[in-house]
């Protein structure tokens, strides 16, 4: 079953912009991923964000997490055309092993 | 590391054949997922093994689906009779972990059933 939800589904920005993407799920969880999958290409893991924590920095990625509104966001700053891909929140389920992903964000950086 | 290794990377077939799609995991992993990634579902899972034993198989959409995993290092799954429904993007991914963090994925198998 899919419980992250992605939005918007697709974005398109210029080189220098940032992007952000958001993320809504229903149950409560105990970390929430993100993912990247360039054209044609399995998903690359991005960053992990455990429940207790509010915000994760790698690079010129930025997430945020509020369980209170069960809702995760990626920014990316200062975009570069290499950054075009679909973005995806995985979050994990119940059963313990499971990762629910979203059906993505599409992302396309012009130069 | 030379990651999640999956072959074919494309397979093109007839409707009534049989399909066998490969993975190795990541050594020292023993976590392994088969996903199925489609326009209208998106990424499905649709079987886990842990330490090689099937744990959950519930997303395997009808018996003409199965997954084996006689080692740690090799996993296939089969679709048998193949169906035009069946096209779609097969991921393998393994983790060192439950799963529920980090799953490093492979290339994918780009399956068309004609």
């Amino acid at each position: 079953s899919q419980q992250g939800e992605e939005d918007p589904q697709a974005l398109s920005i210029q080189e220098g912009e940032n992007a952000t993407m958001n993320c809504s799920y229903k149950t409560s969880i105990n970390n929430l991923q993100w993912y990247r999958q360039n054209s044609g290409r399995g998903l690359v893991h991005l960053i992990l964000i455990r429940s207790n924590e509010r915000e994760k920095h790698s690079g010129r990625l930025r997430v945020t997490l509020d369980t209170s509104k069960k809702s995760s966001s990626l920014l990316i700053t200062a975009s570069r055309a290499a950054d075009t891909a679909s973005y995806f929140c995985a979050t994990d389920s119940n059963s313990g092993y499971a990762l629910n992903f979203g059906k993505g964000t599409s992302l396309l950086v012009t130069p | 590391d030379a990651g999640v290794i999956q072959s074919p990377r494309h397979e093109v077939t007839e409707m009534g054949q049989e399909v066998t799609l490969r993975c190795k995991p990541i050594s020292g992993h023993n976590s392994l997922f088969w996903y199925r990634q489609t326009m209208m579902r998106g990424l499905e899972l649709l079987i886990y093994f842990n330490n090689n034993v099937p744990i959950d198989d519930s997303g395997m959409p009808e018996d003409r689906f199965s997954a084996k995993m006689p080692n740690a290092s090799f996993s296939t799954l089969k679709i048998q009779p193949s169906e035009p429904r069946d096209s779609a993007v097969y991921f393998c991914a393994s983790s060192s972990s439950t799963g529920t963090d980090t799953q490093y994925f492979g290339p994918g198998t780009r399956l068309t059933v004609l």
